[in-house]
C-alpha cells in the first residue's frame, strides 16, 4: 500500500496567519492527491482534488500544489472556521490511503 | 436534499457480525461509485471498501475476506456486511459518494458527499 505522511501532525496558528501542510507519498502518485477538512463533530469535506483543483464553494484562501511524491496545502489567511484537522488522500492506486491528519489549533 | 444516511451500527461481541446500510437520496444513486470509510475514535480516516456502478468490489487488506460491500440501486442503498469482528474494527463507519475529477485518469476521483456515520463498537 502507498503510505501517506503528513507534517506537521499538529500546529498552532493565529487568525490571519499563512500556514502550509505537507503530504508525502511513499511512491509517485502523479497528481492524484486530495485534501479534506474535518471540523470537530463534523464529517470530512473535500477541499482540493487532483492536487490543486479547488472544490466548488471552497474559499480561495485554500490552495494545493505538488505532483509525484510531495504535496502541500496552503491556507493564505487563516480564519476561525479553518481550525480543524486536514487529511490528504492518494487515489493513484487501490487501496486509496489517507495521511494521518494535521490538526490546526488556535494559538 | 442530497444526502447519505447510514444505519445499522451498534455494540457487538468479538467474532460477531453486523450489516451496515446507507440510504442515498437527492441524486441518481446508480450513476455513482460508492465507498465505505471508517474512523476510529480520535484517530484518522481509513478507507474500507468500494463498489463501482457495474458492481465490481474493492477492499482494504485489513477487511478483505471478512467484509462484503453491496448495493441495491432500486432501493438507492449501499450495504456493508461485516463479519468476524475484532476490537480493531471499532469505529465510525461513513458511506461516501465518489465524484470524478474530469481528466479521465483512473485515479482522478474524490469523495464529495459523506454520510454522518454509524458507530460500530466491538466489545465483550
Amino acid at each position: 500500500d502507498i503510505q501517506m505522511t503528513q507534517s506537521p501532525s499538529s500546529l498552532s496558528a493565529s487568525v490571519g496567519d499563512r500556514i502550509t501542510i505537507t503530504c508525502r507519498a511513499s511512491q509517485s502518485i502523479s497528481y492524484y492527491l486530495n485534501w479534506y477538512q474535518q471540523t470537530p463533530g463534523k464529517v470530512p469535506k473535500v477541499l482540493i482534488y487532483g492536487s490543486s483543483i479547488l472544490q466548488t464553494g471552497v474559499p480561495s484562501r485554500f490552495s494545493g500544489s505538488g505532483s509525484g511524491t510531495d504535496f502541500t496545502l496552503t491556507i493564505s489567511s487563516l480564519q476561525p472556521e479553518d481550525f480543524a484537522t486536514y487529511y490528504c488522500q492518494q487515489t493513484y492506486r487501490t487501496p486509496p490511503t489517507f495521511g494521518q491528519g494535521t490538526k490546526v489549533e488556535i494559538k | 436534499e442530497v444526502q447519505l444516511v447510514e444505519s445499522g451500527g451498534g455494540l457487538v461481541q468479538p467474532g460477531g457480525s453486523l450489516r451496515l446500510s446507507c440510504a442515498a437520496s437527492g441524486f441518481t444513486f446508480s450513476n455513482y461509485d460508492m465507498h465505505w470509510v471508517r474512523q476510529t475514535s480520535g484517530k484518522g480516516l481509513e478507507w474500507v471498501s468500494a463498489i463501482d456502478t457495474a458492481g465490481a468490489t474493492y477492499y482494504s487488506g485489513s477487511v478483505e475476506g471478512r467484509f462484503t460491500i453491496s448495493r441495491e440501486n432500486a432501493k438507492n442503498s449501499l450495504y456493508l456486511q461485516i463479519n468476524s469482528l475484532t476490537a480493531g474494527d471499532t469505529a465510525v463507519y461513513y458511506c461516501a459518494r465518489e465524484d470524478l475529477g474530469g481528466s479521465g485518469g483512473l485515479g482522478d476521483w474524490y469523495l464529495d458527499l459523506w454520510g454522518r456515520g454509524t458507530l460500530v463498537t466491538v466489545s465483550s
